[in-house]
């Protein structure tokens, strides 16, 4: 059974700091991964997809890694800002050719003006 | 381009009552998911629909939950009856077909309480 672990649970960091966000899963046998970003009350925003062949996706000042063979990924923020604070989600698909996702329980970031 | 639908945004309701959520998906995408978020906690697919037609509900808890998408567009979600437990915020998501990833949109979610 997958399971999905995100850690730290929460982080608090001052603004201009580079960050990294953890994801572990326990199956490496997955189709593709993604990061979203929710805000309080609100759905969830997707960031970055990551297909099982690739190493790694970027987008603006978030970079994302994936290490299928050690269940690793990980979620790097440069130069943090206070609009960044929410929660991240790490997803991976729940089986080849699907779209269907585990989530893990996120990590809450608030960044410090 | 509108976003992913779903009323009401909040919803408290007694244990043993029984509720409904709608959700209106992107226009044009064939796939629609309904997730489950209890505090704390990441989404949990209940239910994948590809057009009209359901796909995997392996985790939706039928012996309480329905969900249904007649026409392929809208699709409602029903509890009855509810439990303290299914106090959580239910997602509904939906993708232009059940092979691609871009364009996974959420939509805001109904925030259900249950006493």
């Amino acid at each position: 059974k997958q399971e999905v672990t995100q850690i730290p649970a929460a982080l608090s960091v001052p603004e201009g700091e580079n960050l990294v966000l953890n994801c572990s899963f326990t199956d490496s046998a997955i189709y593709n991964l993604q990061w979203f970003r929710q805000d309080p009350g609100k759905g969830l925003t997707s960031l970055l997809l990551i297909q099982s062949s690739q190493r790694e996706q970027t987008s603006g000042r978030l970079n994302a890694s994936l290490d299928k063979s050690s269940g690793r990924s990980t979620l790097y923020i440069a130069a943090s800002q206070p609009g960044d604070s929410a929660t991240y989600l790490c997803a991976v698909s729940r089986g080849v050719g699907t779209y269907k996702y585990i989530f893990g329980t996120g990590t809450r970031l608030k960044v410090l003006a | 381009e509108a976003g992913v639908a779903q009323s009401p945004r909040y919803k408290i309701i007694e244990k043993r009552q029984s509720v409904a959520f709608w959700c209106n998906p992107i226009s044009g995408h064939a796939t629609l998911y309904w997730y489950q978020q209890i505090l704390g906690q990441g989404p949990k697919l209940l239910i994948q629909f590809q057009n009209n037609g359901v796909v995997d509900d392996s985790q939706l808890p039928k012996d309480r939950f329905s969900a249904e998408r007649l026409k392929g567009v809208d699709s409602t979600l029903k509890i009855q009856p509810a439990k303290l437990e299914d106090s959580a915020v239910y997602l509904c998501a939906s993708s232009p077909n059940r092979d691609r990833a871009s364009g996974y949109t959420f939509g805001s979610g109904t925030r259900l309480t249950v006493v």
